[in-house]
C-alpha cells in the first residue's frame, strides 16, 4: 500500500527548542515536498527535493531547514522554532497526479 | 506570480442539491490543474487533473472542467460523505517542480 509516514502527528515544544519532523515514503518518488497549512492562506511550500541530496526552497522556507540523504526519508528540521511556525505541516511524496501526502504534523510553538 | 484563488471559502448545501465550486488561476503558463479532496485532520487526496482548455474529468458526483482563467468542480446531487474541503492547485510549465494551492472551499452537506 502506497504511504506517506509522518511523526510525530502531534507536537507541543518551547521557542528555540529544535525539532525535526520525519516523514518517509514507499513509493520509489523522487520528488518529495513540504508545505504549511494555515487559516486563510492554504498550502504552501516550504521546500522540495528531486532526488537524494538535490534541495531547493519553496515559498516559505525560512526558518526551516531539510535533508535528503536516502530516498524514502526527507525529514524537516525546526533549528529555533518561533511561535509563527505553529501550523499543519503536510509531508508529500510524488508531483501533481502522482502526489500522496502524508497525514499531518501539528505544531504548536509556544 | 501564480495565483489561485478559490470561491466560495465554504458552502452548505442539502443532500441532493447540485452546486459548483470556482478555482481562478493566474499563471505564466499552464501545465496542470489539480483537484484534491481534503477531510479533518488528513492531508489532501487527489480527485483530477486537467492540461488544457475544454477537457472535463468526471467521477461519481463530480465533475472538474477548464477553461483558461478557470475551473469548476460541479456536485451534482450530493450526499453527506461528500463533505470535505476542496482543494484546487496549479503547476506552471516553467519552475514546474511546484504546486501553488488556493485557500480552499469548505463544503458541508446536510442530510
Amino acid at each position: 500500500e502506497a504511504q506517506v509516514t509522518q511523526n510525530p502527528r502531534y507536537l507541543i515544544t518551547v521557542t528555540g527548542k529544535k525539532l525535526t519532523v520525519t516523514c518517509s515514503q514507499n513509493m520509489n518518488h523522487e520528488y518529495m515536498s513540504w508545505y504549511r497549512q494555515d487559516p486563510g492562506l492554504g498550502l504552501r511550500q516550504i521546500y522540495y527535493s528531486m532526488n537524494v541530496e538535490v534541495t531547493d526552497k519553496g515559498d516559505v522556507p525560512e526558518g526551516y531547514k531539510v535533508s535528503r540523504k536516502e530516498k524514502r526519508n526527507f525529514p524537516l528540521i525546526l533549528e529555533s522554532p518561533s511561535p509563527n511556525q505553529t501550523s499543519l505541516y503536510f509531508c508529500a511524496s510524488g508531483r501533481g497526479a502522482e502526489a500522496f501526502f502524508g497525514q499531518g504534523t501539528r505544531l504548536t510553538v509556544v | 506570480e501564480d495565483q489561485v484563488t478559490q470561491s466560495p471559502e465554504a458552502l452548505r448545501l442539502q443532500e441532493g442539491e447540485s452546486s459548483s465550486l470556482n478555482c481562478s488561476y493566474t499563471v505564466s503558463g499552464l501545465r496542470g490543474l489539480f483537484w484534491y479532496r481534503q477531510d479533518p485532520g488528513k492531508g489532501p487526496e487527489f480527485l483530477f487533473t486537467l492540461y488544457s482548455a475544454g477537457e472535463e474529468k468526471e467521477k461519481e458526483r463530480l465533475k472538474a472542467t477548464l477553461t483558461k482563467k478557470e475551473s469548476f468542480l460541479h456536485i451534482t446531487a450530493p450526499k453527506p460523505e461528500d463533505s470535505a474541503t476542496y482543494l484546487c492547485a496549479v503547476q506552471a510549465i516553467q519552475g514546474a517542480q511546484k504546486l501553488v494551492f488556493g485557500q480552499g472551499t469548505r463544503l458541508t452537506i446536510n442530510p
